[in-house]
């Protein structure tokens, strides 16, 4: 079957450009959550979704920020005003439900974001 | 706010030698996870553990959860060139409430044939 995907697979882009980036989950996942990795360094939470809402977004570095995922399945993360900084591999990952120790998140393979 | 000290963080190997590698934290987790991942590719989970002390084989993969839920550690008998990646383990909070992952920085591994 189909795993998470993410699109687009790489995107460059200018200082002080809007970017989206957006995952499909596996179909039928309730809990979807976006990731943020550095080079050299695991990935560091943004925000995740249960349903349509986001139960926490604790994990988003400021308000240039945003995701959104309307209909509880294909969620969008938002930046304004892209800095140099901002720049890493965005991942995507869902699971089937949430809150359980044993389960299993499915990650899609990123998008790399080179902001110039 | 938590966090896991992955250890060592670079490691290159003879195809054939074992090695042990550390996860450590100073907070509790509800369960501890290992992925792989690939150089382009999101991670893969190699294993979750759950309890104080459990143990968990896959193939040449040993994992091990602390007693306390603190730290975990991956051994694997003779390392193969297929086995180079970047380990990193995951820790989830331990009240359960919240789902998300909280990331080490990774290991590096590297077999040479």
């Amino acid at each position: 079957g189909a795993g998470v995907s993410q699109t687009p697979s790489n995107k460059v882009t200018e200082k002080g450009k809007y970017v989206e980036l957006r995952c499909d989950p596996i179909s039928g996942h309730t809990a979807l959550y976006w990731y943020r990795q550095s080079l050299g360094q695991g990935p560091e939470f943004l925000i995740y979704f249960q349903g349509t809402g986001a139960a926490d977004d604790s994990g988003l570095p400021n308000d240039r920020f945003f995701a959104v995922r309307p209909e509880g399945s294909v969620s969008t993360l938002k930046i304004q005003r892209t800095e140099r900084g901002d720049s890493a591999v965005y991942l995507c990952a869902s699971s089937l439900t949430s809150g359980y120790p044993q389960e299993t998140q499915y990650f899609g393979p990123g998008t790399r974001l080179l902001v110039l | 706010t938590q966090l896991l000290e992955q250890s060592p963080q670079f490691l290159s190997i003879q195809e054939g030698e074992n090695l042990t590698v550390y996860c450590n934290s100073s907070s509790v987790f509800s369960s501890l996870q290992w992925y792989r991942q690939e150089p382009g590719e999101g991670p893969v989970l190699l294993v979750t553990v759950v309890t104080g002390g459990e143990v968990k084989k896959l193939k040449r993969l040993t994992f091990q959860f602390g007693d306390a839920r603190k730290d975990s550690s991956l051994h694997i008998t003779a390392a193969q060139p297929g086995d180079t990646g970047l380990y990193l383990c995951a820790g989830k909070d331990y009240t359960g409430a919240n789902s998300k992952l909280t990331f080490g920085k990774g290991i590096t591994l590297s077999v040479r044939p």
